[in-house]
């Protein structure tokens, strides 16, 4: 199976700022990867895939970039509504696997 | 809109049966792919089950392999996870999501609902 590694799982920032959260496959899955995020009480939302292709509807102050075995999420000029959790998954294979998820908290 | 909306969630003993429905509304549901994801308390995401449009092709992890199996009614608009053999490690809450058109990534999400297993 590809494992799939967030190597933060907390991530605190300042509306305005910038953050980056990356996500690792233990092989090469091409650019077959995808990022969602999940705010409370809310259904988990699509924001990525092709790793790098904004679903509709995601602002384009996000954006994702890599390749092969390493990506990343990044969220320029921070909202008040971005804080939440963050997963990466993915479709190179089955099974399908995400990452265990970095919650971005406003310091 | 798109709605996805799970039901038949909640406390089963181990060893014994449960099944899930979800009730599809604001896409033509029959063209789309459509999977089962499930998220243990305090745990990660964890893919369950996919069936194809015609639900003549099915696909599942090793965990649930020969204990949970998906199906769907194209002319309700219904997807289905009837789940055998519980363990306590099946529990969790178990979201109904639909494949994106021509990929495996999932682009609509329902709310979940929750399965306890537990004697």
């Amino acid at each position: 199976d590809v494992q799939m590694t967030q190597s933060l799982s907390y991530l605190a920032a300042s509306p305005g700022e910038s953050v980056s959260i990356s996500c690792k496959a233990s092989k090469s899955i091409s650019n077959y990867l995808a990022w969602y995020q999940q705010k409370p009480g809310e259904a988990y939302k699509l924001l990525i895939y092709s790793g790098s292709t904004l679903q509709s509807g995601t602002p384009s102050r996000f954006s994702g970039s890599g390749s092969g075995t390493d990506f990343t999420l990044t969220i320029r000029s921070l909202e008040p509504e971005d804080f939440g959790l963050y997963y990466c998954q993915q479709y190179y294979e089955k099974p399908l696997t995400f990452g265990s998820g970095t919650k971005l908290e406003i310091k | 809109e798109v709605q996805l909306v799970e039901s038949g969630g909640g406390l089963v003993q181990p060893g014994r049966s449960l099944k899930l429905s979800c009730a599809a509304s604001g896409f033509t549901f029959s063209n789309y792919y459509m999977a089962w994801v499930r998220q243990a308390p305090k745990k990660g995401l964890e893919w369950v089950a996919t069936i194809s449009t015609s639900g003549s092709r099915t696909y599942y992890p090793d965990s649930v392999k020969g204990r949970f199996t998906i199906s769907r009614d194209n002319a309700k608009s219904s997807l289905y996870l009837q789940m055998n053999s519980l363990k306590s490690e099946d529990t969790a809450t178990y979201y109904c999501a639909r494949h994106r058109a021509m990929g495996m990534e999932f682009d609509y999400w329902g709310q979940g609902v929750m399965v306890t297993v537990s004697s």
